[in-house]
C-alpha cells in the first residue's frame, strides 16, 4: 500500500505571495491532518479534515487554510506569506475508527520564504 | 502549555547498548501514546504505540513502558544500531485521534 504523498517537496516563495500544498493520504484513510515543523516551535497542529469537513483547527492565523476533496486528498493554502512561515509542512492520514488510531506522515513539503 | 515534554534534547549511546528515551505528560486525559522517529527533511515514521490500559508494549528491538501514576513513558531500544540515529518524538492525541500533541524531540546518536 502506498504511503502518504505530498507535493511539491520543496518550494521557494517570496513574502506576500501565496502557496498551495497538496497531500494524498493512504488509500482508505479518510482523515488528513496538517502540521508545521519549525526549529523553535517543534511540530504544531494546523488543522484536520474528515469527510471534506474541517474537524479540528490549531492556533494559526486565518492566512492558513485547507480543504479536503471527496477522494480524501487535501490541500492547504497559505496566503500573504511571511518569513516566519518558512517551515516543513507535514501531512498525516489515519482511518480513523472510533478507537485509537495511528497517524502516518508524508515526507513533507519544505517551504522557504524569502 | 506543553502537555508532552521530552526533557533531554539529545542522547548519545554506543552501538549495541540500550537507548532509553523519556517522555512526561501533564494531561491525565491522554489515553494513547505514540513514538515517532524522524530523519532530517523527512516526515516522522511511526515506531510504536501504547494504550493507557497497558504498561508495556514491545515490537522487536523497541519497547515502550508507561507509568500512568507518574505520567511518564519511556522508549527502550535494544540493541542500539547506528541506523537508529534520528530524532525521536513522543506524541499523544488530545482527543479522539487528533490532534497529536508532540514533545520537542530527543536527538539520538548511536556511535559505532
Amino acid at each position: 500500500k502506498a504511503g502518504v504523498t505530498q507535493t511539491p517537496r520543496y518550494l521557494i516563495k517570496t513574502r506576500g505571495q501565496q502557496v498551495t500544498l497538496s497531500c494524498s493520504p493512504i488509500s482508505g484513510h479518510r482523515s488528513v491532518s496538517w502540521y508545521q515543523q519549525t526549529p523553535g516551535q517543534g511540530l504544531q497542529f494546523l488543522f484536520e479534515y474528515f469527510s471534506e469537513t474541517q474537524r479540528n483547527k490549531g492556533n494559526f492565523p486565518g492566512r492558513f487554510s485547507g480543504r479536503q476533496f471527496s477522494n480524501s486528498r487535501s490541500e492547504m493554502n497559505v496566503s500573504t506569506l511571511e518569513l516566519g512561515d518558512s517551515a516543513l509542512y507535514l501531512c498525516a492520514s489515519s482511518l480513523p475508527t472510533s478507537g485509537q488510531e495511528t497517524q502516518y506522515f508524508g515526507p513533507g513539503t519544505r517551504l522557504l520564504v524569502l | 502549555d506543553q502537555q508532552v515534554k521530552q526533557n533531554s534534547p539529545s542522547l548519545s549511546v554506543q552501538e549495541g547498548r540500550i537507548s532509553i528515551l523519556n517522555c512526561d505528560y501533564t494531561n491525565s486525559m491522554f489515553d494513547y501514546f505514540l513514538w515517532y522517529k524522524k530523519y532530517p527533511a523527512e516526515g516522522p515514521t511511526f515506531l510504536i504505540s501504547i494504550s493507557s490500559i497497558k504498561d508495556k508494549n514491545e515490537d522487536g528491538r523497541f519497547t515502550v513502558f508507561l507509568n500512568k501514576s507518574a505520567k511518564h513513558l519511556s522508549l527502550h531500544i535494544v540493541p542500539s544500531q547506528p541506523g537508529d540515529s534520528a530524532v525521536y518524538f513522543c506524541a499523544a492525541p488530545r482527543s479522539g485521534n487528533t490532534p497529536l500533541v508532540f514533545g520537542k524531540g530527543t536527538r539520538l546518536s548511536v556511535i559505532a
